[in-house]
């Protein structure tokens, strides 16, 4: 049981170049998340989706976009990247609603590094 | 203000002492969510609490709703418990986590 995988686990790119970066999870959950870590903030929810085929702004999302095209898959794009948006990103997963005090499954984090 | 705020946010320690590490928030709550994140790696739910004390382990969390505070507890610390702890709360105002910054624990051999 692989939990949450994502990929890649490193990249850089220069200032405007574009990429993909693959959330996958193997436990059948409706919700997951994107999120960025960042050197003396928490955690920041960039998107969300509630389900297959769904998707939804979080706190931090200008300069990405998403997509749950599959129940297993979020994947999180950035089309034209900024140094600003170098950080560490951290998927996630949940069975349920947040609200309803359910266990949150992450990933190992892809650290991206925009020059 | 932060909703979420650790103490202390770096912890150095030996091996074999009781660590205690701090949580405070300011909303009110569905549960709190204790994490643990290694260096370079990614992060492990430790647990959930929405009351009481938890245990697994050498770990005990426990959460004071009426106080808007939790702790997190190692006892007989070792080197493999230095990481990142991170405090996270789920809050009736919306369907989102919130995290504290962390607290950096470091067990000296």
């Amino acid at each position: 049981n692989a939990g949450v995988t994502q990929t890649p686990k490193f990249r850089v790119l220069k200032t405007g170049q574009s990429m993909t970066l693959l959330c996958a999870q193997d436990m059948n959950h409706e919700y997951m998340y994107w999120y960025r870590q960042d050197p003396g903030m928490g955690l920041r929810l960039i998107h969300y989706s509630v389900g297959e085929g769904t998707t939804a702004k979080g706190e931090v999302p200008d300069g990405y976009n998403v997509s749950r095209l599959k129940k297993q898959n979020f994947l999180l794009g950035l089309e034209s990247a900024a140094p600003s948006q170098t950080s560490v990103y951290f998927c996630a997963s949940t069975s349920d609603r947040i609200l309803m005090n359910t266990e949150a499954f992450f990933g190992q984090g892809t650290r991206l590094t925009v020059v | 203000k932060n909703e979420v705020e650790q103490s202390p946010q770096n912890l150095t320690a030996q091996e074999g002492e009781f660590i205690t590490i701090n949580c405070s928030y300011s909303v009110g709550i569905s549960a709190l969510h204790w994490l643990q994140q290694h260096p370079g790696g990614g992060i492990v739910s430790l647990f959930m609490l929405s009351s009481g004390k938890k245990k697994h382990g050498r770990l005990i969390a426990t959460i004071n709703i009426q106080e808007k505070h939790s702790s997190l507890h190692i006892t007989a610390s070792h080197p493999r418990d230095s990481a990142v702890y991170i405090c996270a709360i789920s809050n009736f105002g919306n369907e989102k986590l919130t995290f504290g910054t962390g607290t950096r624990l470091t067990i000296i051999p």
